[in-house]
């Protein structure tokens, strides 16, 4: 079973960078046909995708945040990253990551069919 | 960029029939996903491509899209599926993936 976990820092201040590791377990990153993304939701609210990435590194970024977003991968340790910069309040949310669903090497697949507990991070000095 | 418009809330008794809609410019042309989360949880996938079930997830929900408006239905609801609903696409215009703001779903 397919299995995937958030973590970094819970407590971030303002005008630094967040940063967030997923860790997957239960099966290979590196599989293909498969994309892998963040979503955040700050709290009493909506969910929000961040960004998506691709084993070989091909990105997808939501362009609201995409001046302050990296998204990478290291296949080695099965892991994926998100590195926001510039935090402020508005960026506390619950963050988590997920895998899409199959789909071709160009594009994500369908919908996010497996996702992580989900990490709270507050920005707050 | 492209937007999803849910209703914020749907009530309905026990045993009825809830309908959920996500409209969007088009969206006939787009495959749509559905999402579950109950308070404190990570969302669940529980409809993709539309009209696609995962495995596990009971035959009572289903989904459907048309015109401008995509639909999750749930049969025979339960007190179980209060939840909050998310629809979802990829907008392949952008290349992004566009979430609708969520629908309380409230079971009298």
């Amino acid at each position: 079973q397919l299995q995937l976990q958030e973590s970094g820092p819970g407590l971030v201040k303002p005008s630094e960078t967040l940063s967030l590791t997923c860790t997957v377990s239960g099966g290979s990153i590196s599989s293909s046909s498969y994309y892998w993304g963040w979503i955040r939701q700050p709290p009493g609210k909506g969910l929000e995708w961040i960004g998506s990435i691709y084993y070989s590194g091909s990105t997808y970024y939501n362009p609201s945040l995409k001046s302050r977003v990296t998204i990478s991968v290291d296949t080695s340790k099965n892991q994926f990253s998100l590195k926001l910069s510039s935090v402020t309040a508005a960026d506390t949310a619950v963050y988590y990551c997920a895998r899409h669903g199959p789909g071709g090497v160009a594009t994500p697949g369908p919908g996010f069919d497996y996702w992580g507990q989900g990490t709270l991070v507050t920005v707050s000095s | 960029s492209y937007v999803l418009t849910q209703p914020p809330s749907v009530s309905v008794a026990p045993g009825q029939t809830a309908r959920i809609t996500c409209g969007g410019n088009n969206i006939e042309n787009k495959s749509v996903h559905w999402y579950q989360q109950k308070p404190g949880q990570a969302p669940v996938l529980v409809v993709y491509d539309d009209s696609d079930r995962p495995s596990g997830i009971p035959e009572r929900f289903s989904g459907s899209n048309s015109g401008n408006t995509a639909t999750l239905t749930i049969s025979r609801v339960e007190a179980g599926d209060e939840a909050d609903y998310y629809c979802q696409v990829w907008d392949s215009s952008s290349d992004l993936v566009v979430f609708g703001g969520g629908t309380k779903l409230t079971v009298l």
